[in-house]
């Protein structure tokens, strides 16, 4: 069992949906981190967070410590937000992340 | 604009050369840089951590004298990935934790690693 898991694992939806996806994790952390990766490769932080709630423009990202799990809201889900989606878990204050498997996103116009 | 860059972005090279592939923290100096791995359609998986000043910390699998890792200032990590193989192609990700408070992982580009 992978120590963060993530789920589902795709997504389709359409243009307008509201989209949640969920990170559990069996590990003490220091934060969790909630990355976007599009088709080029490239990584975008899109939240770290330690507790509570956070968000940004139609990005949602909650933890719950106590039950060692977090979601990313997506409101208003639009096809540029297609991509894929990790949580990460940063398990020391020294920034060593373990990686869930990420959810790959498709918002279908 | 970017924080942190990679070069190359793209690099195909021939079985059993060596390639070195650099990660600059544009923004920040940076002690700490970690260099990663991913494989098509899997997660990242961290290899190891770059020291500044000292040598890196690898994990555990990750062949030491393989992907060689120098992080030879504040601003600048390399990894060569030495004799390369068909099985080391994969893309290959470095990051930067910035510090303070509020500490976030800036992500470079990415560099994709073809060996023929």
């Amino acid at each position: 069992k992978n120590e963060v898991e993530q789920s589902p694992q795709n997504l389709t939806a359409q243009e307008g949906e509201f989209i949640t996806i969920n990170c559990s994790y069996s590990v003490g952390i220091s934060a969790l981190h909630w990355l976007q990766q599009h088709p080029g490769g490239g990584i975008v932080s899109l939240f770290m967070l330690s507790s509570g709630k956070k968000k940004h423009g139609r990005l949602i990202a909650t933890i719950n410590i106590q039950e060692k799990h977090s979601s990313l809201h997506i409101t208003a889900s639009h096809p540029r937000d297609s991509a894929v989606y990790i949580c990460a878990a940063a398990v020391n204050q020294g920034g060593k992340l373990i990686f869930g498997q990420g959810t790959e996103l498709s918002v279908k116009p | 604009g970017a924080v942190v860059s990679q070069h190359p972005s793209r690099v195909i090279c021939k079985s059993g050369t060596s390639v070195k592939i650099e990660c600059r923290s544009l923004d920040f100096q940076a002690t700490t840089m970690f260099w990663y791995r991913q494989f098509p359609k899997q997660s990242l998986m961290l290899m190891a951590t770059s020291n500044e000043g000292s040598k890196a910390t690898y994990e555990q699998g990750v062949e030491k004298d393989k992907f060689l890792i120098n992080h030879a200032s504040l601003t600048l990590s390399t990894l060569t990935v030495t004799s390369a193989h068909p099985e080391d192609s994969s893309f290959y990700i470095c990051s930067v934790q910035s510090g303070g408070l509020q500490e976030t992982q800036y992500f470079g580009p990415g560099t994709r690693l073809l060996v023929l």
